[in-house]
Protein backbone atom coordinates (compact mmCIF):
# COMPACT_ATOMS: atom_id res chain seq x y z
CA UNK A 1 0.00 0.00 0.00
CA UNK A 2 1.08 3.26 -1.08
CA UNK A 3 1.39 6.01 1.88
CA UNK A 4 3.48 7.90 4.59
CA UNK A 5 5.36 6.38 7.38
CA UNK A 6 6.63 8.05 9.99
CA UNK A 7 8.48 6.81 12.95
CA UNK A 8 8.73 6.66 15.95
CA UNK A 9 5.25 7.74 16.50
CA UNK A 10 5.48 8.44 20.36
CA UNK A 11 9.15 9.38 21.51
CA UNK A 12 10.35 10.82 24.99
CA UNK A 13 13.62 12.47 25.44
CA UNK A 14 15.53 14.75 28.24
CA UNK A 15 15.98 18.58 27.92
CA UNK A 16 19.04 19.37 25.77
CA UNK A 17 19.16 16.27 23.32
CA UNK A 18 18.44 16.47 19.71
CA UNK A 19 15.84 13.89 18.49
CA UNK A 20 14.94 12.48 14.88
CA UNK A 21 12.42 12.16 13.57
CA UNK A 22 11.64 9.93 10.60
CA UNK A 23 9.74 10.17 7.59
CA UNK A 24 9.34 7.79 4.34
CA UNK A 25 7.28 8.13 1.53
CA UNK A 26 6.46 5.30 -1.30
CA UNK A 27 3.98 7.89 -3.36
CA UNK A 28 6.72 9.03 -5.53
CA UNK A 29 5.64 12.64 -4.43
CA UNK A 30 8.47 15.21 -5.13
CA UNK A 31 7.74 17.91 -2.25
CA UNK A 32 7.37 16.80 1.61
CA UNK A 33 6.34 19.07 4.33
CA UNK A 34 7.42 18.33 8.12
CA UNK A 35 4.21 20.37 10.49
CA UNK A 36 3.19 20.75 13.70
CA UNK A 37 0.13 20.34 15.53
CA UNK A 38 -0.75 22.14 18.85
CA UNK A 39 -4.13 21.82 20.79
CA UNK A 40 -6.08 24.94 19.53
CA UNK A 41 -2.87 26.10 16.96
CA UNK A 42 -4.13 24.00 14.26
CA UNK A 43 -1.12 22.89 11.91
CA UNK A 44 1.97 25.31 11.49
CA UNK A 45 4.76 24.74 8.76
CA UNK A 46 8.03 23.42 10.17
CA UNK A 47 10.14 22.86 6.56
CA UNK A 48 9.11 21.55 3.17
CA UNK A 49 10.86 20.17 -0.11
CA UNK A 50 9.77 20.20 -3.32
CA UNK A 51 12.98 18.59 -4.94
CA UNK A 52 15.59 16.57 -3.65
CA UNK A 53 18.65 18.26 -2.03
CA UNK A 54 16.46 21.42 -1.45
CA UNK A 55 14.52 22.30 1.36
CA UNK A 56 12.83 25.52 2.53
CA UNK A 57 12.48 26.85 5.80
CA UNK A 58 8.57 26.98 6.96
CA UNK A 59 6.86 29.16 9.42
CA UNK A 60 8.64 27.83 12.63
CA UNK A 61 11.74 26.82 11.46
CA UNK A 62 14.01 27.91 14.51
CA UNK A 63 15.40 24.95 16.30
CA UNK A 64 14.42 22.94 13.63
CA UNK A 65 16.30 21.09 10.75
CA UNK A 66 15.73 18.49 7.74
CA UNK A 67 17.61 17.06 5.23
CA UNK A 68 16.24 15.79 1.45
CA UNK A 69 19.22 13.40 0.05
CA UNK A 70 16.51 11.09 -1.17
CA UNK A 71 13.41 11.53 -2.64
CA UNK A 72 11.44 9.01 -0.16
CA UNK A 73 12.65 10.39 2.73
CA UNK A 74 12.46 13.82 4.67
CA UNK A 75 13.91 13.24 8.08
CA UNK A 76 13.04 16.63 11.02
CA UNK A 77 16.02 16.76 13.82
CA UNK A 78 14.59 18.75 16.64
CA UNK A 79 17.42 20.45 17.84
CA UNK A 80 17.89 21.89 22.03
CA UNK A 81 17.70 25.16 20.02
CA UNK A 82 14.00 24.61 19.63
CA UNK A 83 12.41 26.51 22.99
CA UNK A 84 9.11 24.67 23.43
CA UNK A 85 9.56 20.85 21.32
CA UNK A 86 7.07 18.77 23.18
CA UNK A 87 4.49 18.26 20.19
CA UNK A 88 2.97 16.20 17.65
CA UNK A 89 4.45 16.40 14.22
CA UNK A 90 2.94 15.63 11.20
CA UNK A 91 4.89 14.82 7.84
CA UNK A 92 3.63 15.27 4.23
CA UNK A 93 3.88 15.16 0.97
CA UNK A 94 2.30 15.85 -2.51
CA UNK A 95 2.79 16.17 -6.22
CA UNK A 96 4.17 19.72 -7.37
CA UNK A 97 1.96 19.44 -10.42
CA UNK A 98 0.28 22.93 -10.50
CA UNK A 99 -2.82 23.77 -8.81
CA UNK A 100 -2.68 20.98 -6.48
CA UNK A 101 -2.18 21.11 -3.11
CA UNK A 102 -4.01 17.86 -2.23
CA UNK A 103 -1.30 16.39 1.12
CA UNK A 104 -1.18 12.64 2.16
CA UNK A 105 0.01 12.45 5.65
CA UNK A 106 1.73 9.94 7.97
CA UNK A 107 0.18 8.90 11.13
CA UNK A 108 2.20 11.38 13.50
CA UNK A 109 4.81 11.29 15.70
CA UNK A 110 4.23 12.51 19.11
CA UNK A 111 7.51 13.80 21.30
CA UNK A 112 7.56 14.60 24.73
CA UNK A 113 10.40 16.60 26.06
CA UNK A 114 10.97 15.59 30.05
CA UNK B 1 -1.04 38.43 4.57
CA UNK B 2 -3.24 35.15 3.65
CA UNK B 3 -5.08 33.91 6.55
CA UNK B 4 -8.03 31.27 7.07
CA UNK B 5 -10.31 31.76 9.80
CA UNK B 6 -12.33 28.94 11.02
CA UNK B 7 -15.87 30.40 13.14
CA UNK B 8 -16.21 27.40 15.29
CA UNK B 9 -13.90 26.09 17.52
CA UNK B 10 -15.92 23.46 19.46
CA UNK B 11 -19.07 21.99 18.05
CA UNK B 12 -21.10 19.66 19.89
CA UNK B 13 -24.52 17.87 17.88
CA UNK B 14 -26.45 15.23 18.03
CA UNK B 15 -26.93 12.67 15.68
CA UNK B 16 -29.40 13.53 12.82
CA UNK B 17 -28.60 17.34 13.05
CA UNK B 18 -27.48 19.52 10.15
CA UNK B 19 -23.98 20.75 10.73
CA UNK B 20 -22.21 23.79 9.40
CA UNK B 21 -18.85 24.75 9.61
CA UNK B 22 -17.46 28.51 8.83
CA UNK B 23 -14.43 28.86 6.83
CA UNK B 24 -13.49 32.21 5.46
CA UNK B 25 -9.92 33.42 3.72
CA UNK B 26 -8.08 36.81 3.28
CA UNK B 27 -6.42 36.71 -0.19
CA UNK B 28 -7.84 38.47 -3.06
CA UNK B 29 -6.37 36.32 -6.17
CA UNK B 30 -7.46 32.73 -7.44
CA UNK B 31 -7.23 30.47 -4.60
CA UNK B 32 -7.84 26.82 -4.30
CA UNK B 33 -9.54 25.55 -1.44
CA UNK B 34 -9.50 22.32 1.04
CA UNK B 35 -11.14 20.55 4.07
CA UNK B 36 -9.48 17.85 5.70
CA UNK B 37 -10.59 16.00 8.31
CA UNK B 38 -9.01 14.17 11.29
CA UNK B 39 -10.67 11.31 12.88
CA UNK B 40 -10.00 10.19 16.37
CA UNK B 41 -6.25 8.37 16.12
CA UNK B 42 -6.07 8.70 12.66
CA UNK B 43 -4.06 10.60 10.05
CA UNK B 44 -5.07 13.74 8.62
CA UNK B 45 -7.29 12.84 5.47
CA UNK B 46 -8.88 15.22 2.48
CA UNK B 47 -12.61 15.03 2.76
CA UNK B 48 -13.27 17.68 0.06
CA UNK B 49 -11.43 20.46 -2.62
CA UNK B 50 -12.35 23.35 -5.06
CA UNK B 51 -10.26 24.32 -7.73
CA UNK B 52 -12.53 25.64 -10.48
CA UNK B 53 -15.81 25.02 -11.60
CA UNK B 54 -19.15 24.42 -9.81
CA UNK B 55 -19.03 25.88 -6.30
CA UNK B 56 -20.47 23.22 -4.46
CA UNK B 57 -18.74 20.57 -4.34
CA UNK B 58 -18.91 16.63 -2.72
CA UNK B 59 -16.74 14.92 -0.82
CA UNK B 60 -16.61 11.84 1.13
CA UNK B 61 -19.07 10.30 3.84
CA UNK B 62 -21.71 13.34 2.51
CA UNK B 63 -20.09 16.13 2.95
CA UNK B 64 -20.15 19.32 0.84
CA UNK B 65 -18.79 22.46 0.42
CA UNK B 66 -20.08 25.92 -1.12
CA UNK B 67 -17.14 28.13 -2.23
CA UNK B 68 -18.68 31.96 -2.45
CA UNK B 69 -16.39 34.29 -3.90
CA UNK B 70 -18.03 37.38 -3.07
CA UNK B 71 -17.88 36.40 0.94
CA UNK B 72 -14.33 34.54 0.77
CA UNK B 73 -16.06 31.63 2.01
CA UNK B 74 -15.95 27.87 1.51
CA UNK B 75 -18.62 26.27 4.54
CA UNK B 76 -18.49 22.64 5.08
CA UNK B 77 -21.68 21.53 5.16
CA UNK B 78 -23.97 17.88 6.02
CA UNK B 79 -27.60 17.55 6.36
CA UNK B 80 -27.76 14.75 8.65
CA UNK B 81 -24.51 14.43 11.03
CA UNK B 82 -23.54 10.55 12.46
CA UNK B 83 -21.31 10.24 15.50
CA UNK B 84 -18.93 8.64 13.31
CA UNK B 85 -18.32 12.15 12.08
CA UNK B 86 -16.75 12.82 15.51
CA UNK B 87 -13.34 13.96 14.02
CA UNK B 88 -11.28 17.52 13.97
CA UNK B 89 -11.52 19.84 10.56
CA UNK B 90 -9.82 21.95 9.08
CA UNK B 91 -10.18 24.52 6.29
CA UNK B 92 -7.18 25.43 3.79
CA UNK B 93 -6.25 27.49 1.29
CA UNK B 94 -2.93 28.10 -0.96
CA UNK B 95 -2.29 30.53 -4.13
CA UNK B 96 -3.73 28.91 -7.30
CA UNK B 97 -1.02 27.90 -9.63
CA UNK B 98 1.50 30.21 -7.87
CA UNK B 99 2.43 28.82 -4.49
CA UNK B 100 1.38 25.47 -3.10
CA UNK B 101 1.99 26.34 0.60
CA UNK B 102 -1.20 25.09 2.27
CA UNK B 103 -2.50 27.81 4.69
CA UNK B 104 -4.41 26.49 7.65
CA UNK B 105 -7.31 27.24 9.81
CA UNK B 106 -6.87 26.58 13.29
CA UNK B 107 -9.25 23.73 13.31
CA UNK B 108 -13.34 23.23 14.48
CA UNK B 109 -13.30 20.06 17.09
CA UNK B 110 -16.52 18.40 16.40
CA UNK B 111 -18.86 16.07 18.66
CA UNK B 112 -21.78 14.05 17.95
CA UNK B 113 -23.52 12.48 20.80
CA UNK B 114 -25.40 9.14 19.45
Amino acid sequence: DGGITQSPKYLFRKEGQNVTLSCEQNLNHDAMYWYRQDPGQGLRLIYYSQIVNDFQKGDIAEGYSVSREKKESFPLTVTSAQKNPTAFYLCASSTTSVNTGELFFGEGSRLTVL
Amino acid sequence: AQSVSQHNHHVILSEAASLELGCNYSYGGTVNLFWYVQYPGQHLQLLLKYFSGDPLVKGIKGFEAEFIKSKFSFNLRKPSVQWSDTAEYFCAVNNAGNNRKLIWGLGTSLAVNP
